[in-house]
């Protein structure tokens, strides 16, 4: 069936460096993709989307790809700041009507 | 200030104890939706709403119910709660289905005994 999953549980980063965190789907048909940030003890905050017509999107510090030949997608954070960490979540959205399916998350660790 | 919110935060409770889980968005958005987060599943949607009277399920609807008598309500309600309905929930909203922002409300914490 469907499925949106990340490659990589946990990633631990040196403060400055680059992050990316990456993410599989499987449905050919989404078209529409959000990438959130989820903080300890809080709900999850959007950060980026992209459609499926489009290949990259930038925001501040933040770009995301979306690579539909292998259906995949990445979130790209430029000189990652201690308040960076937090588990990240892709979505994708299958069909009208918000039916959005979330992977399991990445926990992101920024090390001073 | 534009938000979701969620009462209670925090919820113990036995097996079969009716219970209902508030949710209220201040925003006027047309969409409200329901999520269970579990360790290394993410977040499944349980129930949605694209307006006042419609409601649709999600992925994981069994053991929940739902109303959207008033736009800014979306009250998620468990009739008869069971261990495995313990979770941390959380209540989202949009401006309309399509509307790319979500809104999270600051989640509830359930545990069924």
């Amino acid at each position: 069936g469907e499925s949106v999953g990340l490659h990589l549980p946990t990633l631990s980063v040196q403060e400055g460096d680059n992050s990316i965190i990456n993410c599989a789907y499987s449905n050919s048909a989404s078209d529409y993709f959000i990438w959130y940030k989820q903080e300890s003890g809080k709900g999850p905050q959007f950060i980026i989307d992209i459609r499926s017509n489009m290949d990259k999107r930038q925001g501040q510090r933040v770009t995301v790809l979306l690579n539909k030949t292998v259906k995949h997608l990445s979130l790209q954070i430029a000189a990652t700041q201690p308040g960076d960490s937090a588990v990240y979540f892709c979505a994708e959205k299958i069909g009208y009507g918000q039916n959005f399916v979330f992977g399991p998350g990445t926990r992101l660790s920024v090390l001073p | 200030e534009a938000q979701v919110t969620q009462n209670p935060r925090y919820l113990i409770t036995v097996t079969g104890k009716k219970l209902t889980v508030t949710c209220s968005q201040n925003m006027n958005h047309e969409y409200m939706s329901w999520y269970r987060q579990d360790p290394g599943l993410g977040l499944r949607q349980i129930y949605y709403s694209m307006n006042v009277e419609v409601t649709d399920k999600g992925d994981v609807p069994e053991g929940y119910k739902v109303s959207r008598k008033e736009k800014r309500n979306f009250p998620l309600i468990l009739e008869s709660p069971s261990p495995n309905q313990t979770s941390l929930y959380f209540c989202a909203s949009s401006l309309w289905p399509n509307e790319e922002t979500q809104y999270f409300g600051p989640g509830t914490r359930l545990l069924v005994l």
